[in-house]
């Protein structure tokens, strides 16, 4: 199985940049993701990391080592629509199963302030 | 249809009552996930359908969770006699595998089951 770790909650001023750190561990590491979810509505997908590495996507950037078990999702030129949880999710490689599980993290809920 | 369609939206049932809550994918996608979220919580995993292959079940939290998915497309996610802590959003994503695959889910907006 997996266990993922990210802060429950963070507060940035609006302009500003913030950096969501996520930990994980797992046994089949097939590829990290970061979904982005606004309160009453379904996750919508932000980025994706299968190798060590900046990923860069406009104001959003994602991060990853294997190595470390450890990513970051960055999020620059903060605007108050960017007020959502932000969930961190590891695919891993079910070997008994023969799938591919995606297991999310607890999200972090990001409060993005004037 | 364009995105994922899952119904009903909102369900109130009482305690003791079965529910079925329906998926529909993206046309095409081989890929289906049940994902239960409760309030306030992260998504827990629950059902995986890849193709044929036999659906991965690990996530299913007691016997009185079963789902199906008929002919590669259509999901249905049954709960047998309701309990109050299986209120909660439950969530549907698909994805494919084709094309420059980038492990992108798409959700549906999820079902609302509300046990009283």
């Amino acid at each position: 199985g997996q266990n993922i770790d990210q802060p429950t909650e963070m507060t940035a001023t609006e302009g500003a940049i913030v950096q969501i750190n996520c930990t994980y561990q797992t046994s089949g590491f097939n590829g990290l993701f970061w979904y982005q979810q606004h309160a009453g509505e379904a996750p919508t997908f932000l980025s994706y990391n299968v190798l060590d590495g900046l990923e860069e996507k406009g104001r959003f950037s994602s991060f990853l080592s294997r190595s470390k078990g450890y990513s970051y999702l960055l999020l620059k030129e903060l605007q108050m629509k960017d007020s959502a949880s932000y969930l961190c999710a590891v695919r891993d490689r079910n070997s008994g199963a023969g799938s591919y599980q995606l297991t999310f993290g607890k999200g972090t809920k990001l409060s993005v302030i004037p | 249809g364009a995105g994922v369609s899952q119904s009903p939206s909102n369900k109130v049932t009482e305690k003791g009552k079965d529910v079925e809550l329906r998926c529909d994918p993206i046309s095409g996608h081989t890929a289906l996930y049940w994902y239960r979220q409760s309030l306030g919580q992260g998504l827990e995993f629950l059902i995986y359908f890849q193709g044929n292959s036999a659906p991965d079940k690990s996530g299913l939290p007691s016997d009185r969770f079963s789902a199906e998915r008929t002919g590669g497309s259509v999901s249905t996610l049954t709960i047998q006699r309701t309990q109050q802590e299986d209120s909660a959003v439950y969530l549907c994503a698909t994805y494919t595998r084709d094309r420059g695959y980038t492990g992108e889910l798409f959700f549906g907006e999820g079902s609302r089951l509300t046990v009283l």
